[in-house]
């Protein structure tokens, strides 16, 4: 199975700030996407990161709030920016399968308090 | 948009009871999954569903694809306590980019021992 590090697991951090959550995997693909999750929800497609070019934003997500990076095919940020309490979530990078038809897997999730 | 409706939102049974849970899709959908995701943790893929009709076990797990391939369940039978979280189905995105999910809003399940 594949491994995503995702980091940080955790963080508490001030309205108005930002904070950049990277995901790094353990081989090279071309398609990861990062899904939010808000409490008592489910996860909600942000965007698509496809190395060497911009990302994907779904409907209702810019990228002014959330830029993404993805500079190889083994890594990917996203950035929160300018917090609020509403953007306290689990933010959760996966991969694209490795293969037709077969499963997403994911990051362990962030989980982001913005206070 | 593209939705996945999932119901019900929360289940809570006694160990020994039976749980399903119930997606539908606004569009017919070429795959649908499944995930768990216990509490604290990230969803865990449980199994994909590709043809007509079609049906999965895993032990006590059984999983079903509509002949349309707009609707799904998910059926527990003889509850445990370590079936508790949350599962939800998620359907592919328009187009082909492989890995872009749709999910539903997830099943919670509790099960009182």
């Amino acid at each position: 199975s594949a491994v995503i590090s995702q980091k940080p697991s955790r963080d508490i951090c001030q309205r108005g700030t930002s904070l950049t959550i990277q995901c790094q995997v353990d081989s090279q693909v071309t398609m990861m996407f990062w899904y939010r999750q808000q409490p008592g929800q489910s996860l909600t497609l942000i965007a698509t990161a496809n190395q060497g070019s911009e990302a994907t934003y779904e409907s209702g997500f810019v990228i002014d709030k959330f830029p993404i990076s993805r500079p190889n095919l083994t890594f990917s940020t996203l950035t929160v920016s300018n917090m609020s309490p509403e953007d306290s979530s689990i933010y959760l990078c996966s991969m694209e399968p490795r293969g037709l038809n077969t499963e997403a897997f994911f990051g362990q999730g962030t989980r982001l308090t913005v206070v | 948009g593209q939705q996945v409706m999932q119901i019900p939102q929360y289940q809570h049974v006694q160990e020994g009871e039976d749980f399903t849970t119930y997606c539908n899709s606004s569009t017919t959908l070429s795959n649908i999954q499944w995930y768990k995701q216990r509490p604290g943790g990230h969803p865990v893929f449980l199994i994909q569903l590709v043809k007509s009709g079609e049906v999965k076990k895993q032990k006590r797990l059984t999983f079903q694809f509509g002949e349309a391939k707009k609707n799904s369940s998910l059926h527990i039978t003889a509850t445990q306590t370590t079936d508790v979280g949350t599962y939800f189905c998620a359907g592919p995105g328009r187009g082909s980019t492989l890995g872009r999910l749709y999910f539903g809003r997830g099943t919670q399940l509790t099960v009182w021992p």
